[in-house]
Formats: C-alpha cells, sequence, structure tokens
C-alpha cells in the first residue's frame, strides 16, 4: 500500500537535546510538507519542499531543521533552540508543488518534553 | 499574510441533528479544501472546490464555495457518530496556483448517540 510513514509514534526530549522526526512516503510524490498541530491551532506550516534537495521555511521555521536528500524522505529535527517544542507533529505529501492537489498525511508524532 | 479563520471552534450535537462549519479567509482564495481528522488520527482530503459559488455534495455532506471566493462551509445533513472529528478547511492565495495552503483552526464535532 502506497502511504507516508512517520516515526517513531511518541517521542521524548530532553532539555537541551536535538531530536528527529522521520517521514518516508512511498507514494511518489515531489512535495512534501511538516506541520505542527496544537490544541485548538489548527495546522500550521514548519517547512516545506517542492522537489528533492531544495526546502523552504514556512510560517514556524525557528527553532527546526529539515533535509530532502532522497524524494521518499523529508526529516524533521528539532533543535534545542525550540523552547516550546510539546506538539503533535505531522508530514504531509502532495503528488507537486501545485496548490490544487490534495495533502496525504502521516499518522503523526507525538513530542513530549520530559 | 493570509488568515483562514473557521468557526465555531466546537459544535456538539445529537445525533440526527444537522452541522455547519464555517470558514473564511482574509483574501481571495484559488480554491478550498476540506479535511476531517478523526479523533487520534490524522487529517484526510475530503473534497476541493475551485470556482465562485460551487457546491459539491458527497452523501450527507454539502460543500460551498462563496461567490467572491473568500468564504466557504461544510454542512452535514442527520449526523451520524461516525461524523465526530475534526473538520478543517484550507486555502490557497488567490491569483496563484502554486503555493502552501494556509488551514483555518478547525471545528471539533461531537455527536451524541
Amino acid at each position: 500500500d502506497g502511504g507516508i510513514t512517520q516515526s517513531p509514534k511518541y517521542l521524548f526530549r530532553k532539555e537541551g537535546q536535538n531530536v528527529t522526526l522521520s517521514c518516508e512516503q512511498n507514494l511518489n510524490h515531489d512535495a512534501m510538507y511538516w506541520y505542527r498541530q496544537d490544541p485548538g491551532q489548527g495546522l500550521r506550516l514548519i517547512y516545506y519542499s517542492q522537489i528533492v534537495n531544495d526546502f523552504q521555511k514556512g510560517d514556524i521555521a525557528e527553532g527546526y531543521s529539515v533535509s530532502r536528500e532522497k524524494k521518499e524522505s523529508f526529516p524533521l529535527t528539532v533543535t534545542s533552540a525550540q523552547k516550546n517544542p510539546t506538539a503533535f507533529y505531522l508530514c504531509a505529501s502532495s503528488l507537486g508543488w501545485v496548490g490544487n492537489q490534495p495533502q496525504h498525511f502521516g499518522d503523526g508524532t507525538r513530542l513530549s518534553i520530559l | 499574510g493570509q488568515q483562514v479563520m473557521q468557526i465555531p471552534q466546537y459544535q456538539h450535537v445529537q445525533e440526527g441533528e444537522d452541522f455547519t462549519t464555517y470558514c473564511n479567509s482574509s483574501t481571495t482564495l484559488s480554491n478550498i479544501q476540506w479535511y476531517k481528522q478523526r479523533p487520534g488520527g490524522h487529517p484526510v482530503f475530503l473534497i476541493q472546490l475551485v470556482k465562485s459559488g460551487e457546491v459539491k455534495k458527497q452523501k450527507r455532506l454539502t460543500f460551498q464555495f462563496g461567490e467572491a471566493k473568500k468564504n466557504s462551509s461544510l454542512h452535514i445533513t442527520a449526523t451520524q457518530t461516525t461524523d465526530v472529528g475534526t473538520y478543517f478547511c484550507a486555502g490557497l492565495a488567490g491569483g496563484t496556483s502554486y503555493g502552501k495552503l494556509t488551514f483555518g483552526q478547525g471545528t471539533i464535532l461531537t455527536v451524541h448517540p
């Protein structure tokens, strides 16, 4: 089955620690996205990538970093500079960087602070 | 920047009652998409509206795009317990086919049997 796989499902971060969230897709989609979801705030865009080896900051990129070395993979690193990282993180992909393409989401990673 | 507001934030209904959520953009939209997120799940694409005044139906769900392409609504007739979840609208800024979607805050629907 084609889809998006996020891992781990739950993640705990210690103070001063960087953690990396994995996102893999086998849909052959060019565009990939990372969103942060907090209660009552909907989905906020952290980073997006239109194509392999390219990525752009979204609305709340501070304290996060990404890479897109392979078409299938778009890992997100939550750095120690992100002071409020507790949230539900969703990875998504779409066929192309065109706004009329539906986005397909993974099951998410829930990050908490120890 | 573009803002997409969604109301109400919460809606509690008895099974069989109707439900409507509204989405309003600060700017004209090229298109609008609707997603549903079940409790504990991830958003799933429902539909896309592109044309001014467009109306689309999916069984008990009716989606509308305003004439000015700045607002949209989702109406569910005779809700069922399977309709429980959060409904998001997401808009693409007008005048472009390329770009990122802006999501509304979502409406959380609970249905009492």
